[in-house]
């Protein structure tokens, strides 16, 4: 089945600088990936996606690319602030035989220092 | 307001005595699922369910169980606890769509003694 790999799993940067964070998944046939932030006590809620026949996707500070020969994906984050502090999980769909389930990987968790 | 809505939010339990988490979607979701989330390891899934009375196992469903009688509802069964179940547990649901962004309940905790 599909495996999903998050890189890193802290990342500390300085208020204003970019943070990257990469995911590589296992399963060629996956074809949608989102990120979603969990902020401390909260739930995980979607923050961009991207479909595997794009290969780039913005949304005012962050952006997600994709690599399907490769097969990983990134998320970037410019000009971090503190309000970004929070853990962040990719996913790929599972096709195979679960008809489109989704599998995280293990969380990053960012800290934007001011 | 659309919403998933989790029931216990927070529990302290004893080794052995069932106890149920419940989960209703007000979206006329398809899918829903339950995840525990653990230090490390990140969301990993328990169960899931396509639809009314279909449901599949997870990556780790030993311990769970569930049941879909309605669309709307998707519990949680923990028949006889035990302390490495202790954990945070995630409902969710999203319409059937394989692209469908996946809306998560607020997590219920769950401490066995």
């Amino acid at each position: 089945g599909e495996n999903v790999e998050q890189h890193p799993s802290t990342l500390s940067v300085q208020e204003g600088d970019s943070a990257v964070i990469k995911c590589t998944y296992s399963d060629s046939a996956s074809n949608y990936f989102p990120w979603y932030k969990q902020e401390l006590g909260k739930r995980p809620q979607l923050i961009i996606d991207i479909r595997s026949n794009v290969g780039e996707k913005k949304d005012q500070r962050i952006a997600v690319t994709l690599n399907k020969t490769a097969k990983h994906f990134s998320l970037h984050i410019t000009e971090t602030q503190p309000e970004d502090s929070a853990v962040y999980f990719c996913a790929a769909l599972n096709y195979g035989g679960s008809q489109g389930n989704l599998i995280f990987g293990k969380g990053t968790k960012l800290s934007v220092k001011p | 307001e659309a919403q998933v809505t989790q029931n216990p939010r927070y529990l302290i339990t004893v080794t052995g005595k069932k106890l149920t988490v419940t989960c209703s979607q007000n979206m006329n979701h398809e899918y829903m699922s339950w995840y525990r989330q653990d230090p490390g390891l990140g969301l990993r899934q328990i169960y899931y369910s396509m639809n009314v009375e279909v449901t599949d196992k997870g990556d780790v469903p030993e311990g769970y169980k569930v049941s879909r009688k309605e669309k709307r509802n998707f519990p949680l069964i923990l028949e006889s606890p035990s302390p490495n179940q202790t954990s945070l547990y995630f409902c969710a649901s999203r319409w059937q769509t394989h692209t469908g962004e996946l809306f998560f309940g607020e997590g219920s905790r769950l401490t066995v003694l």
